[in-house]
Parts: C-alpha cells; sequence; structure tokens
C-alpha cells in the first residue's frame, strides 16, 4: 500500500501558484519524498525528490517540514498543461526497488 | 533527464492473438526496468520487475506465462501478452533506473493495448 496521503482532487486558476499537499506521517529516516505527474494517457514524469531540505528545480519546489511528516509541492505559476494527476510517494535512498503509486491528486487549472 | 522509450505507443489487436511491447533506455544503461499497468482511472499496479540476464519477478496475481518479459540487453526490455483478451486491455508502461541509482525512476510514454 502507498504510505501517503493526498487529496483526491484539487482546482488552481492559471497563474497562480499550486500548492498541493502530502502527508507521510510514517516516513522512515531514509526515506525520501518524490513527486510525480501523470498527464491523461502519458507515462509518469518526474518533478522533484527531497530528504529533509527545502528543494527547488525549474518545474517545482519542495517543502518538507522539519519532522518530515507532511510535505507541499508548489508550481509556482501554474499553466493549463500542469493539469495532471500528482503522486506524492515516499522511497528508501539507494532503493534498487519500484515505486509505488497512490491514487494521487488531480489537479485541474482553470482558465 | 534520461530518456525511455516504449513502442508501440498504441495497438489493437484480435482476441487470441500475441502482442509485443518494448521498452528501451535511449542515453542510458538499466539492469533493472518495472513493467506497470494501468486501467482507466486508476493508479499504476506493478507487474513485474525485469533483470537484465536473469528471470523477471511478477507480482502476486500476475501470470508469468501470460506475461512474458525479456530483458536481454541494459538497454532493452520487452513485454509479451500472449494469448490476449479483452480484460488484457490497459494501460502499459515501462520505468527504469540509471546505473548511477541518482533515485528518480524514468517512465516510458506508456503503450495502449485494446483487444478485440
Amino acid at each position: 500500500d502507498a504510505k501517503t496521503t493526498q487529496p483526491t482532487s484539487m482546482d488552481c486558476a492559471e497563474g497562480r501558484a499550486a500548492n498541493l499537499p502530502c502527508n507521510h506521517s510514517t516516513i522512515s529516516g531514509n526515506e525520501y519524498v518524490y513527486w510525480y505527474r501523470q498527464i491523461h494517457s502519458q507515462g509518469p514524469q518526474y518533478i522533484i525528490h527531497g530528504l529533509k531540505n527545502n528543494e527547488t528545480n525549474e518545474m517545482a519546489s519542495l517543502i518538507i517540514t522539519e519532522d518530515r511528516k507532511s510535505s507541499t509541492l508548489i508550481l509556482p505559476h501554474a499553466t493549463l498543461r500542469d493539469t495532471a494527476v500528482y503522486y506524492c510517494i515516499v522511497s528508501p535512498t539507494g532503493s534498487q526497488g519500484n515505486l509505488i503509486f497512490g491514487k494521487g491528486t488531480k489537479l485541474s487549472v482553470k482558465p | 533527464g534520461a530518456v525511455v522509450s516504449q513502442h508501440p505507443s498504441w495497438v489493437i489487436c484480435k482476441s487470441g492473438t500475441s502482442v509485443k511491447i518494448e521498452c528501451r533506455s535511449l542515453d542510458f544503461q538499466a539492469t533493472t526496468m518495472f513493467w506497470y499497468r494501468q486501467f482507466p482511472k486508476q493508479s499504476l499496479m506493478l507487474m513485474a520487475t525485469s533483470n537484465e540476464g536473469s528471470k523477471a519477478t511478477y507480482e502476486q496475481g500476475v501470470e508469468k506465462d501470460k506475461f512474458l518479459i525479456n530483458h536481454a540487453s541494459l538497454t532493452l526490455s520487452t513485454l509479451t501478452v500472449t494469448s490476449a483478451h479483452p480484460e488484457d486491455s490497459s494501460f502499459y508502461i515501462c520505468s527504469a533506473r540509471t546505473l548511477l541509482n541518482t533515485g528518480e525512476l524514468f517512465f516510458g510514454e506508456g503503450s495502449r493495448l485494446t483487444v478485440l
């Protein structure tokens, strides 16, 4: 079973920041938080991952709480093309295994 | 990031025929690739782990004789759906890690199989 909890769906206005929450209260010390998204009828796309420090790349920012029990993915200026299902996944660092996908959050960016 | 490519992206076949889906890592080598299946409005479910040069490891409930996996090289894994039936119609997705194992899984574009 997935070890994360996410809202089923969210709406966001185009041009505004999209903040997607994720709870991972049972996360272990060696587990990273990964975010992927899946646009309809495509394979998942890697967005960002982090251990305990906040991370930022060209796509998004990842804010992890100090106790690491939750995190937020931030898309700073959402566009219509950001409409997708966003998955928050925890996985051990250096793992050779697969990632276990939960149900994710369906983000709808509206004009 | 690393690129994983699947072929074909979509296929329609008659019931009882076999279909092969290829998964290639284009710019990196992968000793391990993963095959997922996704039904409409559902999340990805792992079917099997494909290991280069050895037998694949199948998840519980996935028939290894029906879903044949071959990982003959460090850049290619194939999934063959044998004697396909309409209930096998699904979106099949492969993924791979680089040998550097920086943590990310890289996914193919997916292959949509429709069995008539």
